[in-house]
């Protein structure tokens, strides 16, 4: 079975570019999710969908951050302007039921000098 | 407010022996999930073991365990027979149910590095 499919794997990018990550949930997950890992910070969830729509948002850092979730299998994490700050690995996974387990794509290193 | 509590930054064991990974929650809600997930070096997070807080048994999942003492709000991992391979990140995470128009948020503790030594 396929898992949670994210793209780029890498990306480095310069300061004001605008970023696009990508995520495919596994089919038939009904919740999705973006999160931020950074040494400082951990692990934060930056926001969720239900049944492609977002519930909870207020783990986006700024204006700066949107995400959509077009259809039951496509979601985006944009960062439009980028800045170093927002260097990270950026995961996305998705789970069948809040209370279920919740299964991590491989992430996105995302790098902005 | 919700929070995982990991106290072990790090630490050691010898291979083939077991080792626990301390959690402990902090929330209000009756209802909640309590889950571990892996994470190597190469970076990708791995769903572990689950334990719901209305179930009376401990889960476990081939070598993992989860000792929940749910009046201690306590959810350690038991990983018994270590292996080289289980060097990791481990992170433990609750989840409180959704609320309307909030909730549901998966919360994640600091982690503890594991390394096994041969």
């Amino acid at each position: 079975d396929a898992g949670v499919i994210q793209s780029p794997r890498h990306e480095v990018t310069e300061m004001g570019q605008e970023v696009t990550l990508r995520c495919k949930p596994i089919s038939g997950h009904d919740y999705l999710f973006w999160y931020r890992q950074t040494m400082m910070r951990g692990l934060e969830l930056l926001i969720y969908f239900n049944n492609n729509v977002p519930i909870d948002d207020s783990g986006m850092p700024e204006d700066r951050f949107s995400a959509k979730m077009p259809n039951a299998s496509f979601s985006t994490l944009k960062i439009q302007p980028s800045e170093p700050r927002d260097s990270a690995v950026y995961f996305c996974a998705s789970s069948f039921g809040w209370g279920q387990p919740q299964h991590f794509g491989d992430g996105t290193r995302l790098s902005i000098l | 407010a919700q929070k995982i509590t990991q106290t072990q930054p790090g630490m050691f064991v010898q291979e083939k022996e077991a080792v626990t990974l301390d959690c402990t929650y902090d929330t209000s809600d009756q209802s909640y999930g309590l889950f571990w997930y892996k994470q190597p070096s190469s970076g990708e997070m791995i769903f572990l073991i689950y334990q719901g807080s209305y179930d009376e048994q401990n889960a476990t999942e081939g070598r993992y365990s989860l000792n929940f003492q749910k009046a201690r709000k306590s959810a350690n991992l038991v990983i018994s027979a270590s292996q080289l391979g289980d060097s990791a990140m481990y992170f433990c995470a609750m989840r409180e149910p959704p609320r309307e128009n909030q909730g549901g948020k998966l919360i994640f503790g600091q982690g503890t590095e594991l390394s096994v030594k041969p």
